[in-house]
């Protein structure tokens, strides 16, 4: 089956500057590629998702790059707030069209003031 | 608004009992999920159901069971609850053609 792993685990970074989380993926029909954020205490909240006929996807200050070829995807936050401190989730969808998702370990985001 | 339950959100349990966790939507998706959570392993499936009277197992399905008698429910249950079942339990929902599921807040189980 599908597995996907998520670097790194932790990650501190300083009020403004940029974090960026990485994911690979193992299944090379996966199509579908969600990343999804949990604040303590709460279910997890998609935040930007790509889909595999597409390089790259911006929402303010979030971006998803896909990389097919090497079977990676990477979320990008550049101007990092407090609010941003939180856990966040990457997944694959287990095979083109399915609706199951694997989900990677997550990355505990700390954004220090 | 519409949106996704669960009860209870915390419970505490003794090894052995038969214990029912509840996921309730309002979106009338057709699709449902079960995720537990544990550190150290993120989100794994537990079971999933695509419609009434359809369920699936996931990855970690053993000592689990489902049942979709309607659109808005898929209770969880655990047939004879043990020490390694206790963890974070998330049900999700989405709809038929859309990419996004909806997680509940979550329950957390304890079993001693």
């Amino acid at each position: 089956g599908e597995n996907v792993e998520q670097h790194p685990s932790t990650l501190s970074v300083q009020e403004g500057d940029s974090a960026v989380i990485k994911c690979t993926y193992s299944d090379s029909a996966s199509n579908y590629f969600p990343w999804y954020k949990q604040e303590l205490g709460k279910g997890p909240q998609l935040i930007i998702d790509i889909r595999s006929n597409v390089g790259e996807k911006k929402d303010q200050r979030i971006a998803v790059t896909l990389n097919k070829t090497a079977k990676h995807f990477s979320l990008h936050i550049t101007e990092t707030q407090p609010e941003d401190s939180a856990v966040y989730f990457c997944a694959a969808s287990m095979r083109a069209g399915s609706y199951q998702l694997t989900f990677g370990k997550g990355t505990k985001l700390s954004v220090i003031p | 608004d519409a949106e996704i339950t669960q009860s209870p959100r915390h419970k505490i349990t003794e090894t052995g009992r038969q214990v029912t966790l509840a996921c309730h939507q309002t979106w009338n998706h057709n699709n449902m999920f079960w995720y537990r959570q544990d550190l150290g392993h993120g989100l794994r499936l537990i079971h999933y159901s695509y419609g009434v009277q359809d369920t699936n197992k996931g990855e970690v399905s053993d000592g689990y069971s489902v049942s979709r008698s309607n659109t808005e429910d898929l209770p969880l249950t655990l047939e004879s609850a043990a020490s390694s079942q206790t963890s974070v339990y998330f049900c999700a929902s989405r709809a038929s053609g859309d990419n996004e599921q909806f997680f509940g807040p979550g329950t957390r189980l304890t079993v001693l």
